[in-house]
C-alpha cells in the first residue's frame, strides 16, 4: 500500500517569501501525484496533478512541483506567497494501473500554512 | 451543473442515534468515495463504490455502512453514532479509476459532531 509523508505541519512566512512544501511517498510501483489546497472552511481543490511526462508541473495560482522520482519526491513550490494563499495543502498519491489500489488516493496529513501580510 | 452535492451540511447527534449523510453526484460517474478528515490526520477513505450496487471497504470502514442503489446516489450510514465519529465528511467521485488518469471531484463536507 502507498503511504505519504509531508514534513512540516505548519509553515508560517511573509509576504512575498518563497515557498516550498515537502512531499515524500511510499510505493514501489508507478504512481500519479496529487497537490490540493483547502482554504478555510472550504472543500479540496486541486492545486496541480502528475500523471506522467515533464516532471515539473505548473498548476494554479502560480503553484508548481517536481516530482523526483530518485527520492519519491514531490514538493511544492511558489515563488512569492501572497495572504490569500493561507491554507491547507494536502499531497496525495495514487498507484497508477494496479488493480484495486487505483481506485484509492492516499493522503498525506496535511501542512497549515500561514502568510503574513 | 452542481458537481459533488453533500447533504446535510452541519448535524449534531447524540451517542448511539443513527444518520445518514447523501452523496449526489450529477457527472455520470462510475466511481464514488467517502472520506473522513480529522485534525492532523489528513484524509482516510471509509468505503468507495466503482459502481452502482458494488460497494467496498476503505482504510478506515468500521463502525460504518455504505449503499449505492443508484448510480448518481452514494449513501454512509452511522448505525450507532459514537463520538470518535466527530469529524467532516467529503464524499467524492470520479469517472473511472483514478489510476488510470481520471481527476477526482469532492463535495463540499459535511460537519457531523457526536456528543
Amino acid at each position: 500500500a502507498q503511504s505519504v509523508s509531508q514534513h512540516n505541519h505548519h509553515v508560517i512566512l511573509s509576504e512575498a517569501a518563497s515557498l516550498e512544501l515537502g512531499c515524500n511517498y511510499s510505493y514501489g510501483g508507478t504512481v500519479n501525484l496529487f497537490w490540493y489546497v483547502q482554504y478555510p472552511g472550504q472543500h479540496l481543490q486541486l492545486l496541480l496533478k502528475y500523471f506522467s511526462g515533464d516532471p515539473l508541473v505548473k498548476g494554479i495560482k502560480g503553484f508548481e512541483a517536481e516530482f523526483i522520482k530518485s527520492k519519491f519526491s514531490f514538493n511544492l513550490r511558489k515563488p512569492s506567497v501572497q495572504w490569500s494563499d493561507t491554507a491547507e495543502y494536502f499531497c496525495a498519491v495514487n498507484a497508477k494501473n494496479s488493480g484495486a489500489g487505483s481506485y484509492q488516493l492516499t493522503f498525506g496529513k496535511g501542512t497549515k500554512l500561514s502568510v503574513i501580510p | 451543473n452542481a458537481g459533488v452535492t453533500q447533504t446535510p451540511k452541519f448535524r449534531v447527534l447524540k451517542t448511539g442515534q443513527s444518520m445518514t449523510l447523501l452523496c449526489a453526484q450529477d457527472m455520470n460517474h462510475e466511481y464514488m468515495y467517502w472520506y473522513r478528515q480529522d485534525p492532523g490526520m489528513g484524509l482516510r477513505l471509509i468505503h468507495y463504490s466503482v459502481g452502482e450496487g458494488t460497494t467496498a471497504k476503505g482504510e478506515v470502514p468500521d463502525g460504518y455502512n455504505v449503499s449505492r442503489l443508484k448510480k448518481q446516489n452514494f449513501l454512509l450510514g452511522l448505525e450507532s453514532a459514537a463520538p470518535s465519529q466527530t469529524s467532516v465528511y467529503f464524499c467524492a467521485s470520479s469517472y473511472r479509476a483514478i489510476g488510470y488518469g481520471n481527476t477526482i471531484y469532492f463535495g463540499e463536507g459535511s460537519w457531523l459532531t457526536v456528543v
